[in-house]
């Protein structure tokens, strides 16, 4: 099982939509998450970064993260054809010293359609 | 922010040479970097953590003597694909942090926009 479970989809959505991506992880001991968005052909770019259970809110984008049952979305209003990308999210411990190591997802592939 | 930059961008090399692909922080110092390799339609795969001044540390089946790392300073990480074969072609990718300097609140990892390597 991989620590970090994601749906690849494709997700294809029409604009204006919104959009609703998910992971799931397996170590408890995961205590910070991320969402990151990667062009095609570039490095990923963070989105959005979560430490506790609850929302978090920047422009169009909310990353939510229920440690309960070990599940992270991340919600896109109004999607627009620029969010066309993949989406991947990331979970590490708590840093002790640093040298603690991102676990990704496999990312979800979305297109947002005119 | 912080800015990570990463070069080259796309390289093509002959099977049997050694390519050198550089990952500098920009606008702050780099306690770690790490280095990722990533296949079409598939994601990050983490094959080494550097720690300035001292050796990388390889994931498990990665090869060090063939993937060199370096970061010999806080700004500057190295990754050496040596004696290439049509098989490390791949999208690389480093990405770094400064442990000290950055608060609770801000844990974001910057990654350099890629290395695309192809090897004919």
């Amino acid at each position: 099982q991989k620590e970090v479970e994601q749906d690849p989809g494709p997700l294809s959505v029409p604009e204006g939509a919104i959009v609703s991506l998910n992971c799931t992880y397996s170590n408890s001991a995961f205590q910070y998450f991320m969402w990151y968005r990667q062009y095609s052909r570039k490095g990923p770019e963070l989105l959005m970064y979560t430490y506790s259970s609850g929302n978090k809110e920047d422009g169009r984008f909310t990353a939510q993260v229920d440690k309960s049952s070990k599940y992270i979305s991340l919600f896109i209003r109004d999607s627009q054809p620029s969010d066309s990308a993949t989406y991947l999210c990331a979970a590490y411990p708590r840093l002790t010293g640093g040298g603690n190591k991102l676990t990704f997802g496999t990312g979800t592939q979305l297109k947002v359609e005119l | 922010g912080a800015v990570v930059s990463q070069h080259p961008s796309r390289v093509i090399c002959k099977s049997g040479t050694s390519v050198k692909i550089e990952c500098r922080s920009l606008d702050f110092q780099a306690t770690t970097m790490f280095w990722y390799r990533q296949f079409p339609k598939q994601s990050l795969m983490l094959m080494a953590t550097s720690n300035e001044g001292s050796k990388a540390t390889y994931e498990q089946g990665v090869e060090k003597d063939k993937f060199l790392i370096n970061h010999a300073s806080l700004t500057l990480s190295t990754l050496t694909v040596t004696s290439a074969h049509p098989e490390d072609s791949s999208f690389y990718i480093c990405s770094a942090i400064n442990y000290r300097d950055r608060g609770p609140e801000d844990y974001g990892y910057t990654f350099g926009s890629g290395t695309r390597l192809t090897v004919v």
